[in-house]
C-alpha cells in the first residue's frame, strides 16, 4: 500500500492533447517531486516543490507545467507532449532526513 | 563530482543463497543513503536507509545493508534469496547543497534474478 497515491495510473494522450496527472500525500512531508523514468533506468528529476513553492525545475520544456495547490497535493500538466515523453511518471513526497516516499506512477503514452 | 555507482547491471543468485548488491558513492559532506525497489510496472519501494548510527541497518523484506564509511559502500544484503526478490534495486544518496536544498543521486540500477 503507498501513502502517495497518483492518478491516473495509465493514460494515452495524443500530440496535441491537454491532461493532468494527479498526485496526492497525506504523511505531511512539505517537499513533493516529479520524476520521469524510462524503463529499466533511474529517475530523473523533473520538478521539487518545497512548502508549496517550486524550488527546483530540472529544464523541463515548458510543455510540462506543475502545480502545488496545497501541502497535499501536486499536479502536472500537460500540453503537446511529443512521443519521446512516454514514461513512467513518478510523484514522491519527503520530510528533511526521511527517504522518499513514491507513488505507483502513470504510465504515459504519448501517440 | 558528486555521483553513485552500481558496478553490477545484473546479479543471478540461487533461491535459499545469500545475495549482495554493492553501492559506492562519491558525495561530499554527510550523505544519507537509501535503497530502493521496484518490481515490473510498478513505483519505486523503500526498503532502508542510512542516516547515522549503526553502520548495519535493517529494512523490509529481511534485506540489510552496511555502512563502509571509509569504503564508501552502502552493499545491499540478505541471507537468504527467495525468487520474489527478482527485480530492480536501486542505491541513492541525498546529499545537502546550497542552503536547504536537497537532492537525490542515484545509481543505474542493477537488476536480480533469483533462479528456483
Amino acid at each position: 500500500d503507498t501513502e502517495v497515491t497518483q492518478t491516473p495510473k495509465h493514460l494515452v494522450m495524443g500530440m496535441t492533447n491537454k491532461k493532468s496527472l494527479k498526485c496526492e500525500q497525506h504523511m505531511g512531508h512539505r517537499a513533493m517531486y516529479w520524476y520521469k523514468q524510462k524503463a529499466k533506468k533511474p529517475p530523473e528529476l523533473m520538478f521539487v516543490y518545497s512548502y508549496e513553492k517550486l524550488s527546483i525545475n530540472e529544464s523541463v520544456p515548458s510543455r510540462f507545467s506543475p502545480e502545488c495547490p496545497n501541502s497535499s497535493l501536486l499536479n502536472l500538466h500537460l500540453h503537446a507532449l511529443q512521443p519521446e515523453d512516454s514514461a513512467l511518471y513518478l510523484c514522491a513526497s519527503s520530510g528533511l532526513i526521511d527517504g522518499y516516499t513514491f507513488g505507483s506512477g502513470t504510465r504515459l503514452t504519448v501517440v | 563530482a558528486q555521483s553513485v555507482a552500481q558496478p553490477e547491471d545484473q546479479v543471478n543468485v540461487a533461491e535459499g543463497n545469500p545475495l549482495t548488491v554493492k553501492c559506492t558513492y562519491s558525495v561530499s559532506g554527510n550523505p544519507y543513503l537509501f535503497w530502493y525497489v521496484q518490481y515490473p510496472n510498478r513505483g519505486l519501494q523503500f526498503l532502508l536507509k542510512y542516516i547515522t548510527g549503526d553502520n548495519l541497518v535493517k529494512g523490509s523484506y529481511g534485506f540489510e545493508a552496511e555502512f563502509n564509511k571509509s569504503q564508501t559502500s552502502f552493499h545491499l544484503k540478505k541471507p537468504s534469496a527467495l525468487v520474489s526478490d527478482s527485480a530492480l534495486y536501486f542505491c541513492a544518496v541525498r546529499f545537502q547543497y546550497a542552503g536547504n536544498n536537497r537532492k537525490l543521486i542515484w545509481g543505474l540500477g542493477t537488476s536480480l534474478a533469483v533462479n528456483p
